[in-house]
């Protein structure tokens, strides 16, 4: 049973607008929320992270927002770039377990020039 | 540094044949993951070192798998025999865990693409 979900495999937007991925967990003991993002033929690259005692975090044009009650969380990038074109993967961390990251499937953002 | 290097970049292999695939980690890093990256199941932890010891294994998928860790700056994980739904690409991470404030988030390698024929 997947523990983190991300419902949307793919996602495209327009340069300039707003990218909203999503990302839901059923596990409510997770401490710590990841987004990761991957180029083809690279390893995922840590992105932008959350606490669970918070409900947003932001860096430059990426916020990060976590909904608790919802389990849900999600990453929006504004404004979106060519160059955001790439599959962005969700995690989520148990407490006391080290850095060991359960992910959700992946959702492949495509940023049209 | 020059960060988590994975060797080799692509293995093809025979069905039968043992395949090992080799990870360095981020020197000081106490923790070590091993990824595997398929179409149908996203991102699976197979397993989890802490301070070289194996801590979490309930993602090796079967007894065909094992992985090690001799030190701390060496990890190996051997499939023997390989088949053909063992193809994916796998990926290994370090990170550095701590006390509270001296985490680090995990660092993944670029991944060693497997095809087994």
């Amino acid at each position: 049973d997947q523990q983190v979900k991300q419902n949307s495999p793919s996602l495209s937007v327009q340069e300039g607008r707003i990218s909203i991925l999503n990302c839901d967990y059923t596990n409510s003991m997770f401490d710590y929320f990841l987004w990761y993002k991957k180029y083809p033929a690279e390893g995922p690259t840590f992105l932008i992270s959350i606490s669970s005692i918070k409900d947003k975090n932001e860096d430059g044009r990426f916020t990060v927002f976590l909904n608790k009650s919802a389990k849900h969380l999600s990453l929006h990038i504004v404004p979106s770039q060519p160059g955001d074109s790439a599959v962005y993967f969700c995690a989520a961390r148990y407490p006391n377990a080290g850095n060991m990251l359960t992910f959700g499937g992946g959702t492949r953002l495509m940023v049209k020039p | 540094d020059a960060g988590v290097i994975q060797s080799p970049r692509h293995e093809v292999t025979e069905m039968g044949q043992e395949v090992t695939l080799r990870c360095k980690p981020i020197s000081g890093h106490n923790s070590l993951f091993w990824y595997r990256q398929t179409m149908m199941r996203g991102l699976e932890l197979l397993i989890y070192f802490n301070n070289n010891v194996p801590i979490d294994d309930s993602g090796m998928p079967e007894d065909r798998f094992s992985a090690k860790m001799p030190n701390a700056s060496f990890s190996t994980l051997k499939i023997q025999p390989s088949e053909p739904r063992d193809s994916a690409v796998y990926f290994c991470a370090s990170s550095l865990a701590g006390p509270a404030g001296r985490n680090t988030e995990a660092f993944f390698g670029q991944g060693t693409r497997l095809t087994v024929v």
